[in-house]
């Protein structure tokens, strides 16, 4: 992997339902990875930032696991609610900051 | 206390004009990195300063260029504006400028070049 992929795109998905994203980005060199939430007309949002093998961490009914040997990170979404619509970024930081790549995010819509 | 803020929220140049971006960053925070965003995409980063010197920069011309001052807010600033250029341009901030840190992103500028 060179560059930082997000899969799926976008995602319809009903409320109550659970849901996952993947981010997959280089193994190399791997410093930390961040997850953002974006809802549109507002500005990226801090959700989490992982930086050791095998972390698992959790927001509420969010949640993110980190694999930096296969360089992947699922976030899960439990009980999806109208208001986790949004698109959700992951960015990968490598050689200390000196490089920041963004995937192109996953579009979550969740239908009431 | 106050976010992130960046001026102006909406700009629109012509070709070949220059453009400066203005950022303050959350009181406290040491850390400024710029990011341009088109539509369809994730956001590219351009720079990160850190005690007002350049301690990363992404993959741009030498058109793009920043500086950050002492009371740690940052301009960025665009010569001969090219139609591409047209991007949401975000600014975020950290404590320090560690990947470990959480960023905390602007509304960003809206740049259109005609």
């Amino acid at each position: 992997i060179l560059n930082v992929e997000q899969s799926p795109q976008s995602l319809h998905v009903q409320e109550g339902d659970s849901t996952n994203f993947t981010c997959s980005f280089p193994s190399s060199n791997f410093y930390a990875l961040h997850w953002y939430r974006w809802e549109t007309a507002k500005s990226p949002e801090a959700l989490f930032v992982m930086t050791l093998n095998g972390d698992e961490k959790k927001k509420g009914r969010i949640s993110a696991t980190l694999n930096t040997k296969e360089g992947y990170s699922y976030l899960y979404i439990k009980g999806s609610q109208p208001e986790d619509s949004a698109t959700y970024l992951c960015a990968s930081i490598s050689g200390g900051y000196q490089k920041v790549t963004f995937g192109t995010g996953t579009k979550l819509q969740v239908i009431p | 206390d106050a976010g992130v803020t960046q001026s102006p929220t909406h700009l629109i140049k012509t070709r070949g004009q220059h453009v400066t971006l203005r950022c303050s960053p959350i009181s406290g925070h040491k850390s400024v990195s710029w990011y341009q965003q088109v539509l369809g995409q994730g956001p590219q980063f351009i720079f990160q300063y850190y005690e007002k010197e350049e301690r990363g920069r992404g993959n741009f011309p030498d058109r793009f260029s920043a500086r950050q001052f002492p009371n740690y807010s940052s301009e960025l600033n665009v010569n001969a504006l090219l139609l591409g250029d047209s991007a949401l341009y975000l600014c975020a901030s950290s404590y320090n400028r560690a990947g470990s840190d959480e960023q905390y992103f602007g509304p960003g500028t809206r740049l259109t070049v005609t």
